[in-house]
């Protein structure tokens, strides 16, 4: 039961450069979402997609772009990554975008942008 | 933007103790309440919903007061493998992008 896989677990980057975090689930969850967790500060929403199709802002989504391939995929991408942008960054899904249910994580990609 | 509030411990306690700790948010219109347990250098991983009423699961006990807008947990005969970060988590906007997670609650369990 693999629940929320995302690859890669660590990456590091020269400024400048560009990467695509990559994320499944494999529980038919409708939603799904990307954090970044930075020492010191609680969960940051990124970005997330509500349903298939769908995409929106979170809190903090200067900087990144994402893709909903389809309903198990949901990727994160870095044009032009700079150092304010190291930080241990999650994927999650949920059955339902209402916030009244569980999240499920994946393992975290830690990124060092240097 | 909403504020979620923690005390960010560490709370040292000696196995079988019984600890507790709060968490306060500022919405006052805020809908959802959970605990999440992450384990270092791990993901987080749901503990428990915090209803009305308040609510218990084996040793942990969640409770939710409205009035004074903050929730607890209490764990009672605590395991060393109860060393974690509990995370509060609260959802003030309606939709799962209205979650608000907390910076945490660093707990070390002694033998």
């Amino acid at each position: 039961n693999a629940g929320v896989t995302q690859t890669p677990k660590f990456q590091v980057l020269k400024t400048g450069q560009s990467m695509t975090l990559q994320c499944a689930q494999d529980m038919n969850h409708n939603s799904m979402y990307w954090y970044r967790q930075d020492p010191g500060m609680g969960l940051r929403l990124i970005y997330y997609s509500a349903s298939e199709g769908t995409t929106d802002k979170g809190e903090v989504p200067n900087g990144y772009n994402v893709s909903r391939l389809n309903k198990r995929e949901f990727s994160l991408r870095l044009e032009s990554a700079a150092p304010s942008q190291t930080s241990v960054y999650f994927c999650a899904s949920s059955e339902s975008p209402t916030g009244r249910e569980k999240l499920f994580f994946g393992s975290g990609t830690q990124l060092s942008v240097l | 933007r909403k504020e979620v509030e923690q005390d960010p411990g560490p709370f040292n306690v000696p196995e079988g103790a019984t600890v507790a700790f709060n968490c306060t948010y500022s919405n006052s219109a805020s809908q959802s309440f959970f605990w999440y347990r992450q384990d270092c250098r791990k993901e987080p991983k749901l503990l428990m919903s915090v209803y009305s009423s308040g609510n218990e699961d084996g040793r942990f006990t969640a409770q939710l007061n409205r009035a004074s807008q903050y929730i607890s947990l209490l764990i009672r005969d605590s395991k060393l493998s109860d060393s974690a970060t509990y995370l509060c988590v609260v959802n003030g906007e309606g939709g799962a992008d209205g979650l608000t997670f907390g910076k945490g609650t660093h707990l070390i369990i002694q033998p």
